[in-house]
Protein backbone atom coordinates (compact mmCIF):
# COMPACT_ATOMS: atom_id res chain seq x y z
CA UNK A 1 0.00 0.00 0.00
CA UNK A 2 1.00 3.34 -1.20
CA UNK A 3 1.98 6.02 2.02
CA UNK A 4 2.72 9.64 1.15
CA UNK A 5 3.84 11.49 4.06
CA UNK A 6 4.09 15.12 4.41
CA UNK A 7 6.27 17.56 6.89
CA UNK A 8 5.65 19.38 8.66
CA UNK A 9 1.57 18.99 8.97
CA UNK A 10 1.81 22.83 10.16
CA UNK A 11 4.03 25.87 9.21
CA UNK A 12 4.47 28.91 10.74
CA UNK A 13 6.34 31.84 9.00
CA UNK A 14 7.78 34.94 8.89
CA UNK A 15 7.27 37.04 6.00
CA UNK A 16 10.78 37.14 4.15
CA UNK A 17 11.89 34.11 5.44
CA UNK A 18 12.77 30.84 3.30
CA UNK A 19 11.38 27.39 4.66
CA UNK A 20 10.72 24.00 2.61
CA UNK A 21 7.89 20.96 2.65
CA UNK A 22 8.64 17.83 2.10
CA UNK A 23 6.64 14.79 1.00
CA UNK A 24 8.20 11.29 1.39
CA UNK A 25 6.22 8.34 -0.44
CA UNK A 26 6.92 4.58 0.18
CA UNK A 27 6.67 3.00 -3.39
CA UNK A 28 8.77 3.37 -6.95
CA UNK A 29 6.42 6.25 -9.11
CA UNK A 30 7.62 8.82 -11.07
CA UNK A 31 4.36 11.12 -11.17
CA UNK A 32 4.14 13.24 -8.38
CA UNK A 33 1.61 16.36 -7.99
CA UNK A 34 1.91 19.49 -5.87
CA UNK A 35 -1.40 20.99 -5.31
CA UNK A 36 -2.84 24.18 -3.11
CA UNK A 37 -5.76 24.38 -0.96
CA UNK A 38 -7.16 28.19 0.11
CA UNK A 39 -9.39 27.77 3.06
CA UNK A 40 -12.41 27.01 2.11
CA UNK A 41 -11.94 26.88 -1.04
CA UNK A 42 -11.37 23.79 -3.93
CA UNK A 43 -7.84 23.34 -4.84
CA UNK A 44 -5.30 24.30 -7.44
CA UNK A 45 -2.91 22.39 -9.45
CA UNK A 46 0.59 23.95 -8.95
CA UNK A 47 3.46 21.60 -10.23
CA UNK A 48 3.71 18.45 -12.47
CA UNK A 49 6.81 16.63 -11.99
CA UNK A 50 6.90 13.37 -14.01
CA UNK A 51 10.94 12.55 -13.85
CA UNK A 52 14.01 11.83 -11.68
CA UNK A 53 15.79 15.42 -10.78
CA UNK A 54 12.65 17.67 -12.15
CA UNK A 55 12.55 21.16 -10.81
CA UNK A 56 9.57 23.14 -11.32
CA UNK A 57 8.99 27.01 -10.57
CA UNK A 58 6.64 29.60 -9.99
CA UNK A 59 7.02 32.98 -8.36
CA UNK A 60 8.45 32.07 -4.82
CA UNK A 61 7.57 28.50 -5.08
CA UNK A 62 10.09 25.46 -6.43
CA UNK A 63 9.05 21.85 -6.35
CA UNK A 64 11.75 19.26 -6.86
CA UNK A 65 11.51 15.83 -7.34
CA UNK A 66 14.00 12.77 -6.24
CA UNK A 67 12.55 9.31 -7.29
CA UNK A 68 15.45 7.48 -6.07
CA UNK A 69 14.89 8.61 -2.44
CA UNK A 70 11.63 8.75 -2.98
CA UNK A 71 11.35 12.47 -1.96
CA UNK A 72 9.99 15.69 -3.24
CA UNK A 73 10.56 18.75 -1.96
CA UNK A 74 8.39 22.35 -2.03
CA UNK A 75 10.40 25.04 -1.42
CA UNK A 76 9.42 28.40 -0.44
CA UNK A 77 11.41 31.63 -0.85
CA UNK A 78 10.87 35.17 1.14
CA UNK A 79 6.94 33.98 1.85
CA UNK A 80 4.23 36.60 1.75
CA UNK A 81 1.00 36.73 3.50
CA UNK A 82 -0.47 35.54 0.20
CA UNK A 83 0.89 32.08 0.37
CA UNK A 84 -0.76 31.40 3.18
CA UNK A 85 -2.82 28.18 2.35
CA UNK A 86 -2.85 24.11 2.67
CA UNK A 87 -0.41 22.28 0.28
CA UNK A 88 -0.75 18.62 -0.79
CA UNK A 89 1.51 16.40 -2.48
CA UNK A 90 0.00 13.41 -4.37
CA UNK A 91 1.31 10.68 -6.02
CA UNK A 92 0.33 8.46 -9.15
CA UNK A 93 1.23 4.65 -8.87
CA UNK A 94 0.97 2.24 -11.97
CA UNK A 95 -1.10 -0.43 -11.15
CA UNK A 96 -0.41 -3.92 -11.08
CA UNK A 97 0.13 -5.66 -14.28
CA UNK A 98 1.21 -2.83 -16.88
CA UNK A 99 1.38 0.80 -16.51
CA UNK A 100 -1.63 3.29 -16.05
CA UNK A 101 -2.24 6.68 -14.24
CA UNK A 102 -4.71 7.72 -12.13
CA UNK A 103 -4.75 6.56 -8.99
CA UNK A 104 -3.42 9.28 -6.93
CA UNK A 105 -2.54 8.88 -2.75
CA UNK A 106 -2.25 12.38 -1.61
CA UNK A 107 -0.30 13.40 1.43
CA UNK A 108 -2.18 14.60 4.59
CA UNK A 109 -1.46 18.04 3.88
CA UNK A 110 0.56 21.20 5.19
CA UNK A 111 -1.01 23.87 6.94
CA UNK A 112 1.19 26.98 5.70
CA UNK A 113 0.51 30.40 7.79
CA UNK A 114 3.05 33.38 7.24
CA UNK A 115 2.77 36.52 9.27
CA UNK A 116 3.69 39.83 9.13
CA UNK B 1 -16.17 28.57 -18.89
CA UNK B 2 -14.28 25.93 -18.53
CA UNK B 3 -14.87 24.05 -15.25
CA UNK B 4 -16.24 21.06 -12.90
CA UNK B 5 -19.20 22.00 -11.56
CA UNK B 6 -20.87 19.75 -8.71
CA UNK B 7 -23.94 19.80 -6.73
CA UNK B 8 -25.46 20.12 -4.48
CA UNK B 9 -22.45 22.13 -2.48
CA UNK B 10 -24.07 21.59 1.11
CA UNK B 11 -26.05 18.37 1.92
CA UNK B 12 -27.25 17.13 5.05
CA UNK B 13 -29.36 13.46 4.93
CA UNK B 14 -30.12 10.85 7.63
CA UNK B 15 -28.52 7.17 7.95
CA UNK B 16 -29.59 5.40 5.15
CA UNK B 17 -31.53 7.72 2.87
CA UNK B 18 -30.00 7.31 -0.67
CA UNK B 19 -28.23 10.21 -2.44
CA UNK B 20 -26.62 11.24 -5.40
CA UNK B 21 -23.55 13.88 -5.18
CA UNK B 22 -23.55 15.05 -9.35
CA UNK B 23 -20.73 16.07 -11.36
CA UNK B 24 -20.42 17.53 -14.10
CA UNK B 25 -17.53 19.44 -16.61
CA UNK B 26 -17.03 21.07 -19.83
CA UNK B 27 -13.70 20.48 -20.75
CA UNK B 28 -14.24 17.18 -22.82
CA UNK B 29 -11.81 15.84 -20.37
CA UNK B 30 -11.62 11.90 -20.72
CA UNK B 31 -10.24 11.33 -17.04
CA UNK B 32 -12.80 11.92 -13.80
CA UNK B 33 -12.27 11.23 -10.13
CA UNK B 34 -14.22 11.48 -6.76
CA UNK B 35 -12.30 12.09 -3.44
CA UNK B 36 -13.15 13.05 0.06
CA UNK B 37 -11.49 15.22 2.19
CA UNK B 38 -11.42 14.33 6.37
CA UNK B 39 -9.41 16.73 8.69
CA UNK B 40 -5.33 15.34 9.34
CA UNK B 41 -5.88 12.56 5.97
CA UNK B 42 -5.54 15.11 3.20
CA UNK B 43 -7.84 13.50 -0.11
CA UNK B 44 -8.42 10.13 0.11
CA UNK B 45 -9.54 8.89 -3.79
CA UNK B 46 -13.15 6.92 -3.91
CA UNK B 47 -13.09 5.86 -7.54
CA UNK B 48 -11.86 7.07 -10.69
CA UNK B 49 -13.02 6.98 -14.45
CA UNK B 50 -10.24 6.89 -16.76
CA UNK B 51 -12.68 7.04 -19.62
CA UNK B 52 -17.25 6.71 -20.78
CA UNK B 53 -17.78 2.90 -19.34
CA UNK B 54 -14.45 2.34 -17.52
CA UNK B 55 -14.64 3.22 -13.60
CA UNK B 56 -12.10 1.56 -10.50
CA UNK B 57 -11.31 1.58 -7.44
CA UNK B 58 -9.78 4.17 -5.48
CA UNK B 59 -8.45 3.85 -1.41
CA UNK B 60 -11.63 3.93 -0.37
CA UNK B 61 -14.00 2.99 -2.19
CA UNK B 62 -16.85 1.29 -0.14
CA UNK B 63 -20.19 2.01 0.50
CA UNK B 64 -19.97 4.50 -2.62
CA UNK B 65 -21.10 3.82 -6.21
CA UNK B 66 -20.57 5.33 -9.58
CA UNK B 67 -21.14 5.07 -13.16
CA UNK B 68 -19.55 7.10 -16.48
CA UNK B 69 -22.26 7.02 -19.00
CA UNK B 70 -21.80 10.24 -20.64
CA UNK B 71 -17.85 11.84 -20.80
CA UNK B 72 -18.79 14.92 -19.11
CA UNK B 73 -20.99 13.31 -16.25
CA UNK B 74 -19.38 11.04 -13.20
CA UNK B 75 -22.08 11.19 -10.70
CA UNK B 76 -21.19 9.82 -7.01
CA UNK B 77 -24.01 7.86 -5.49
CA UNK B 78 -24.08 6.75 -1.49
CA UNK B 79 -26.83 3.93 -1.66
CA UNK B 80 -27.03 3.71 2.46
CA UNK B 81 -25.11 7.08 3.73
CA UNK B 82 -23.55 6.73 7.03
CA UNK B 83 -22.41 8.84 9.56
CA UNK B 84 -18.93 7.74 8.99
CA UNK B 85 -19.28 9.28 5.18
CA UNK B 86 -20.05 12.75 6.76
CA UNK B 87 -17.07 14.29 4.41
CA UNK B 88 -16.06 17.26 2.23
CA UNK B 89 -16.10 15.17 -1.21
CA UNK B 90 -14.11 17.13 -4.50
CA UNK B 91 -15.15 15.60 -8.38
CA UNK B 92 -12.05 16.20 -10.01
CA UNK B 93 -11.49 15.97 -13.93
CA UNK B 94 -8.73 16.51 -16.32
CA UNK B 95 -7.37 15.31 -20.19
CA UNK B 96 -5.78 12.10 -18.71
CA UNK B 97 -2.26 11.38 -19.09
CA UNK B 98 0.88 11.54 -17.13
CA UNK B 99 1.73 15.37 -17.14
CA UNK B 100 -2.26 16.48 -17.04
CA UNK B 101 -3.18 18.74 -14.23
CA UNK B 102 -6.43 18.03 -12.19
CA UNK B 103 -8.84 20.51 -12.45
CA UNK B 104 -11.17 20.45 -9.16
CA UNK B 105 -14.86 21.16 -8.93
CA UNK B 106 -15.82 23.30 -5.72
CA UNK B 107 -16.81 20.20 -3.05
CA UNK B 108 -19.78 19.11 -1.47
CA UNK B 109 -19.75 19.24 2.06
CA UNK B 110 -21.90 15.93 3.21
CA UNK B 111 -23.56 14.94 6.85
CA UNK B 112 -25.14 12.28 7.54
CA UNK B 113 -26.91 12.26 10.77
Amino acid sequence: ELKVEQNPLFLSMQEGKNYTIYCNYSTTSDRLYWYRQDPGKSLESLFVLLSNGAVKQEGRLMASLDTKARLSTLHITAAVHDLSATYFCAVDIDRVGGTSYGKLTFGQGTILTVHP
Amino acid sequence: EAQVTQNPRYLITVTGKKLTVTCSQNMNHEYMSWYRQDPGLGLRQIYYSMNVEVTDKGDVPEGYKVSRKEKRNFPLILESPSPNQTSLYFCASSFGGRNEKLFFGSGTQLSVL
